[in-house]
C-alpha cells in the first residue's frame, strides 16, 4: 500500500523559506510524477508543481519564481522549497502522486498545516 | 478567483440525483481531461473521477462524470448522507508553460 507523509515546520516567519519533505513508502519514487498542492484556509486547491525522478520539474507560473521541487531517489523522498513567504502562503500543504493525466492525483498525503507569522 | 468555475454550493435530499458543473475554457477542459475530487472536512482530497468519466476502484457507480466542450459535470445519483462533502474539478491548462487548474469547489449538503 502506497503512502505519502509530509514533514516540516508548522510555523515559519515572513520573508523566510519553507522547506517540506514528502516521504514515499510502498512504492519506488522512480516510477511516477510527484506533486505538491496547497489549500488555503477556507479556500480551494492550488497546484504548486510536480517532479519526475529524473529531476525534471514543472511549476505553477504564479509561484515559479519562488518554488523549487527536488527529488532524492536514495531516500525515496521529494521536497518543496518556497521562498519569500508572506501570510498568503499560510495553507495546508499536500504531497500527492500523479498517475495518468497531468491532473490525476490518485494518492495523497494527509497534509501539513503551515502558518506564516512572525 | 479559480480558473475553473463551480457553483459554491449544491444540495439534495437522500435518494435524489444531484449534478455539479465545472466550467472552463478551450485551454483547459476543452483540450484536456477532467478529474473530480471529493474532500471531507479535515481530510485530504480523494480522487473520485478521472479522465472525464472513469471511476477508480472502490468508488460507487452512483458517481459519474461527463464532459462536453468547455464544461464538465459530476453526477451523484441515489444521494446518501455521507456524500456530504466538498467536490473539486481539475484539469491541465495549456496556457503559459502549462499548469494544473482547480475549480473553487462545491459544498454538497444532503438535506
Amino acid at each position: 500500500q502506497v503512502q505519502l507523509q509530509e514533514s516540516g515546520p508548522r510555523l515559519v516567519k515572513p520573508s523566510e523559506t519553507l522547506s517540506l519533505t514528502c516521504t514515499v513508502s510502498g512504492d519506488s519514487i522512480s516510477t511516477y510524477y510527484w506533486t505538491w498542492i496547497r489549500q488555503t484556509p477556507g479556500k480551494g486547491l492550488e497546484w504548486i508543481g510536480y517532479i519526475y525522478y529524473t529531476g525534471s520539474a514543472n511549476y505553477n507560473p504564479s509561484l515559479e519564481s519562488r518554488v523549487t521541487i527536488a527529488v532524492d531517489t536514495s531516500k525515496n523522498q521529494f521536497s518543496l522549497n518556497l521562498s519569500s513567504l508572506t501570510a498568503a502562503d499560510t495553507a495546508v500543504y499536500y504531497c500527492a502522486r500523479r498517475h495518468g493525466s497531468y491532473s490525476t492525483f490518485d494518492i495523497w498525503g494527509q497534509g501539513t498545516m503551515v502558518t506564516v507569522s512572525s | 478567483q479559480s480558473v475553473l468555475t463551480q457553483p459554491p454550493s449544491a444540495s439534495g435530499t437522500p435518494g435524489q440525483r444531484v449534478t455539479i458543473s465545472c466550467s472552463g475554457s478551450s485551454s483547459n477542459i476543452e483540450s484536456n481531461t477532467v478529474n473530480w475530487y471529493q474532500q471531507f472536512p479535515g481530510m485530504a482530497p480523494k480522487l473520485l473521477i478521472y479522465t472525464n468519466n472513469q471511476r477508480p476502484s472502490g468508488v460507487p457507480d452512483r458517481f459519474s462524470g461527463s464532459k462536453s466542450g468547455t464544461s464538465a459535470s459530476l453526477a451523484i445519483s441515489g444521494l446518501q448522507s455521507d456524500d456530504e462533502a466538498d467536490y473539486y474539478c481539475a484539469a491541465w491548462d495549456d496556457s503559459l508553460t502549462g499548469h494544473v487548474v482547480f475549480g473553487g469547489g462545491t459544498k454538497l449538503t444532503v438535506l
